[in-house]
């Protein structure tokens, strides 16, 4: 089936406005991962959904980053009173039930410019 | 705490082999996996070493020691495009190393 897609590709807001940022997982993975990405870095863990329930949320950097996946498959990581800072891309992740042993699929990323 | 260092260049020639290398610390170990990126694109999973030895995946190989806490992505015959960033990665949860952008020179 598809893979991992991510909504929206590129977004550009204003320092302070709240932006929602969308994954859509591959069909049946109960595992869910976000991370962040600047340039020349790795990607950086956010939080990690296994089923609904947000397993791992130690790499959300302060209480602006609020992620949820309310039905399982489909999550929102949201953010609020941007900062210049926030500017990365925003990677999603998900594998078939979860562990550092299995492959993570990621989604082509939501590029955020917070101007 | 968990942390992985990585070279942060590697340049080599079309044809030929090249060896990525990884030393990680850590207070918990999972497995050593490798990711490819190229420019503007997602990571995607090359390989994952749970024990020590060596994988063997087409032309890349993964090896791991961890008595040494060390693991190496071997790429041989190499191809213009396998010119992007790789990263090695472990723990739970998942850290990645800074990556190693490979260069390719024809």
């Amino acid at each position: 089936g598809a893979g991992v897609s991510q909504t929206p590709s590129n977004k550009v807001t204003e320092k302070g406005k709240y932006v929602e940022l969308r994954c859509d997982p591959i069909s049946g993975h109960t595992a869910l991962y976000w991370y962040r990405q600047s340039l020349g870095q790795g990607p950086e863990f956010l939080i990690y959904f296994q089923g609904t329930g947000a397993a791992d949320d130690s790499g959300l950097p302060n209480d602006r980053f609020f992620a949820v996946r309310p039905e399982g498959s489909v999550s929102t990581l949201k953010i609020q009173r941007t900062e210049r800072g926030d500017s990365a891309v925003y990677l999603c992740a998900s594998s078939l039930t979860g562990g550092p042993q299995e492959t993570q699929y990621f989604g082509p990323g939501t590029r955020l410019l917070v101007l | 705490g968990q942390s992985l260092e990585q070279p942060s260049e590697v340049t080599a020639v079309e044809g030929a082999i090249v060896q990525i290398n990884c030393t990680y610390q850590t207070s918990g170990f999972y497995g050593l996996s490798w990711y490819q990126q190229h420019d503007g694109g997602a990571p995607t999973f090359l390989s994952y070493n749970g024990l020590d030895g060596l994988e063997e995946t087409g032309r890349f190989s993964s090896f791991l020691s961890r008595s040494d806490s060390y693991g190496y992505l071997l790429l041989q015959e190499l191809q213009m495009k396998d010119s992007a960033s790789y990263f090695c990665a472990q723990g739970e949860p998942i850290i990645f190393g800074k990556g190693t952008r490979l260069h390719i020179l024809p």
